[in-house]
């Protein structure tokens, strides 16, 4: 059975900095894609970043040089990190495994709270 | 990159059918049949209904349909049930390897 769980979401400073991280089980990190969406408290879905098998990673705009990917393959890891965090960056983050451009299954999400 | 319009609200009574619009444009909607749709319950996370605009993943009911004119997606939920009451959002590829959801919408089963 496939399968991500996600973890390091916590209370954070504005400014400061935060790694979340997507465990994958039953597929290959390599072999896949994996996306990250966040959903702000009582708010819609917005797509965040993908990472695909051959390590290519891409993010919306708005967020390029704050959120940075990367993967561990030996842990068939992926991790999000999060700088500069500002108190809109509030959210549950999630990750999905990709496939015909949809995602699939999804985590249950790590909550990432923004204040001073 | 603009979030997908979809209404705000859809309601129906049980046994009805209903129809959600996700109108997006020629960058992304209209130019590539990648479209999915999500269920979200509250507090839960996100579950897969429709991909490649018209495909059920397997376990999915086939009381969920989807569709695509022009710009404009559609999923159908056929003989409403009180389970299906729940938010939902669609999502397109959008080209130079991003997506967009949609706004979303919130089905209330009457």
């Amino acid at each position: 059975e496939m399968q991500v769980v996600e973890s390091g979401g916590g209370l954070v400073q504005p400014g400061g900095s935060l790694t979340l991280s997507c465990a994958a089980s039953g597929f290959s990190v390599t072999s896949n894609y994996i996306s990250w969406v966040r959903q702000a408290p009582g708010k819609g879905l917005e797509w965040v970043s993908i990472i695909y098998g051959n390590g290519d990673t891409y993010s919306i705009d708005s967020l390029k040089g704050r959120f940075t990917l990367s993967r561990d393959t030996s842990k068939n890891t992926v991790y999000l990190q999060l700088n500069s965090l500002r108190a809109e960056d509030t959210a549950v983050y999630f990750c999905a495994r990709g496939s015909y451009g949809s995602f699939d299954p999804w985590g249950q999400g790590t909550l990432v709270s923004v204040s001073s | 990159q603009s979030a997908l319009t979809q209404p705000a609200s859809v309601s129906g009574s049980p046994g009805q059918s209903i129809t959600i619009s996700c109108t997006g444009s020629s960058s992304d909607v209209g130019n590539y049949n990648l479209v999915s749709w999500y269920q979200q319950h509250p507090g839960k996370a996100p579950k897969l209904m429709i991909y490649e605009g018209i495909k059920r993943p397997s376990g999915v009911s086939n009381r969920f349909s989807g569709s695509k004119s022009g710009n404009t997606a559609s999923l159908t939920i056929s003989v409403l049930q009180a389970e299906d009451e729940a938010d939902y959002y669609c999502c397109s590829y959008a080209g130079n390897n991003i997506y967009v959801f949609g706004t979303g919408t919130t089905v209330t089963v009457l």
